[in-house]
C-alpha cells in the first residue's frame, strides 16, 4: 500500500523568510499527491494537488509544491512566510491503480514568528 | 454556506455504548469517506463511498458500520463504543466518484470513550 513521510513534526520561520515542510511518498504505481492545511479546531483545508503535467504546482495563499519522481517527494513551499500561515500540514497520496485508498502523513506543524 | 456538516461536535461515551456520527454534505459531491485523526498518526481512512448505495472499507475499518442511501448523508456508527475509538473523527467529500478533485472536510467530531 500507498505511504507517505513528513519528517519534521515541527517546522519554525521567521516572518518574511522562505519555508519548506518535507514530504516523501512510496507508491507501486503514478502518484496522485495533495497538501492539505489545518487550523485549530478545524477541518483540513485543500491546498493544492499534483495530478499530471507541471511538476511545479500552485495552490491557494501563494503556497506551491514540486513533485520530484527521482526522489518520490513532494515538498511545500511558499517563498515569504506569514504569521497567519502557522498551522499543520499534511501531505498525502493515492496510487492511481486504486482508486479511494488516500494515504495521509503524520502532519508537520508550521510556526511562523513575527 | 455549502459545506460538510458534521454533527455532533463533541461526545462522550460510556465503553459499550453505541452511536451514530452524522455527516452530510449538499455540493452534490459522490465521494464521501470518514477519517480517524489520532496524534502522530495524521488521518487513517475508516469506510468510502463512490456514490449512493456503495460503501468500501478503508485502512481501519473494525468497530465501525456505514451506509449511503442518499448522496448527501453518510453516517458513521460505533456499534460498542471501544476506548480505543477515542479520535477526532472527519468526514470528507469530493466532487465525481474519487478523492482527485481535493476533499472538501467537515469541522470534526471529537469523540472520547470512557
Amino acid at each position: 500500500a500507498q505511504s507517505v513521510a513528513q519528517p519534521e513534526d515541527q517546522v519554525n520561520v521567521a516572518e518574511g523568510n522562505p519555508l519548506t515542510v518535507k514530504c516523501t511518498y512510496s507508491v507501486s504505481g503514478n502518484p496522485y499527491l495533495f497538501w492539505y492545511v489545518q487550523y485549530p479546531n478545524r477541518g483540513l483545508q485543500f491546498l493544492l494537488k499534483y495530478i499530471t503535467g507541471d511538476n511545479l504546482v500552485k495552490g491557494s495563499y501563494g503556497f506551491e509544491a514540486e513533485f520530484n519522481k527521482s526522489q518520490t517527494s513532494f515538498h511545500l513551499k511558499k517563498p515569504s512566510a506569514l504569521v497567519s500561515d502557522s498551522a499543520l500540514y499534511f501531505c498525502a497520496v493515492r496510487d492511481r491503480r486504486n482508486n479511494n485508498d488516500m494515504r495521509f502523513g503524520a502532519g508537520t506543524r508550521l510556526t511562523v514568528k513575527p | 454556506n455549502a459545506g460538510v456538516t458534521q454533527t455532533p461536535k463533541f461526545q462522550v461515551l460510556k465503553t459499550g455504548q453505541s452511536m451514530t456520527l452524522q455527516c452530510a454534505q449538499d455540493m452534490n459531491h459522490e465521494y464521501m469517506s470518514w477519517y480517524r485523526q489520532d496524534p502522530g498518526m495524521g488521518l487513517r481512512l475508516i469506510h468510502y463511498s463512490v456514490g449512493a448505495g456503495i460503501t468500501d472499507q478503508g485502512e481501519v475499518p473494525n468497530g465501525y458500520n456505514v451506509s449511503r442511501s442518499t448522496t448527501e448523508d453518510f453516517p458513521l456508527r460505533l456499534l460498542s463504543a471501544a476506548p480505543s475509538q477515542t479520535s477526532v473523527y472527519f468526514c470528507a467529500s469530493s466532487y465525481g466518484g474519487t478523492p482527485n478533485y481535493g476533499y472538501t472536510f467537515g469541522s470534526g467530531t471529537r469523540l472520547t470513550v470512557v
